[in-house]
C-alpha cells in the first residue's frame, strides 16, 4: 500500500543531543513537508521541499535541518540549538510541488526532551 | 493578523445537531481550499476539498465565499464520531508551494 511512514513513533532526547526523525513516502509525490504541533495548537511549518536536492525554510526553521537526497525521503534533524523541541512532529507529502492537492500525513513522531 | 483564522471553539453540541465552522483567509489570491479532520493524538486526514461551487459529501457541506474570503464547513445530524478537530487549509497555487493551516476548531458531540 502506498503511504508515508514516519519513525520512530516516540523518541526521547537528552538535552544537547541531535536527533533525526525519519520520513519516507512511496507515493511518488514531488513535495514533502515537516510540521510541528504543540498541545492544543495548530500545525507550524518547519521546512519543505518541492523537488529533490532542494528545500526551503518554513515559519519555524531555527534549530532544525533537513535534506532531500532522494525523492522518497525527507529526514528532519532536531539540533541542540532548538531550545524547546518537545512536540509532535508530522511529515506530509503532496503530489504537486505547489502543494495544492491533498496532503498525506505520516502518523507522527512524539519527541520528548528528558 | 494570521493568514488563516479559525474559531478554536470548543463547540459542544448534542447528537443530531447541525454545526457550522468558518475559516477566514487573508490572501485574496488563494486558489485551493481544504478541510482536514484531526483526531486526538493522530495525524490530520483530508475530509473534503472546497470548490467554488460548493460541495457536499453526505452530512458534510463545504462552501467558499471569495468575496468575503472565507470557507465554511457544515455538519448535519452530528454523530459522536464527528468529535475531532477540524483544520482548514488554504493554498495560493503558486510556485511557492506552501499551504497554510488554520489552528483548528474543536468539536465535541455529546449523547
Amino acid at each position: 500500500d502506498g503511504g508515508i511512514t514516519q519513525s520512530p513513533k516516540y523518541l526521547f532526547r537528552k538535552e544537547g543531543q541531535n536527533v533525526t526523525l525519519s520520513c519516507e513516502q512511496n507515493l511518488n509525490h514531488d513535495a514533502m513537508y515537516w510540521y510541528r504541533q504543540d498541545p492544543g495548537q495548530g500545525l507550524r511549518l518547519i521546512y519543505y521541499s518541492q523537488i529533490v536536492n532542494d528545500f526551503q525554510k518554513g515559519d519555524i526553521a531555527e534549530g532544525y535541518s533537513v535534506s532531500r537526497e532522494k525523492k522518497e525521503s525527507f529526514p528532519l534533524t532536531v539540533t541542540s540549538a532548538q531550545k524547546n523541541p518537545t512536540a509532535f512532529y508530522l511529515c506530509a507529502s503532496t503530489k504537486t510541488p505547489q502543494g495544492n492537492t491533498e496532503a498525506f500525513f505520516g502518523q507522527g513522531t512524539r519527541l520528548t526532551v528528558v | 493578523r494570521k493568514e488563516v483564522e479559525q474559531d478554536p471553539g470548543p463547540f459542544n453540541v448534542p447528537e443530531g445537531a447541525t454545526v457550522a465552522f468558518n475559516c477566514t483567509y487573508s490572501n485574496s489570491a488563494s486558489q485551493s481550499f481544504f478541510w482536514y479532520r484531526q483526531d486526538c493524538r493522530k495525524e490530520p486526514k483530508l475530509l473534503m476539498s472546497v470548490y467554488s461551487s460548493g460541495n457536499e459529501d453526505g452530512r458534510f457541506t463545504a462552501q467558499l465565499n471569495r468575496a468575503s474570503q472565507y470557507i465554511s464547513l457544515l455538519i448535519r445530524d452530528s454523530k459522536l464520531s464527528d468529535s475531532a478537530t477540524y483544520l482548514c487549509v488554504v493554498n495560493p497555487n503558486t510556485n511557492a508551494g506552501k499551504s497554510t493551516f488554520g489552528d483548528g476548531t474543536t468539536l465535541t458531540v455529546k449523547p
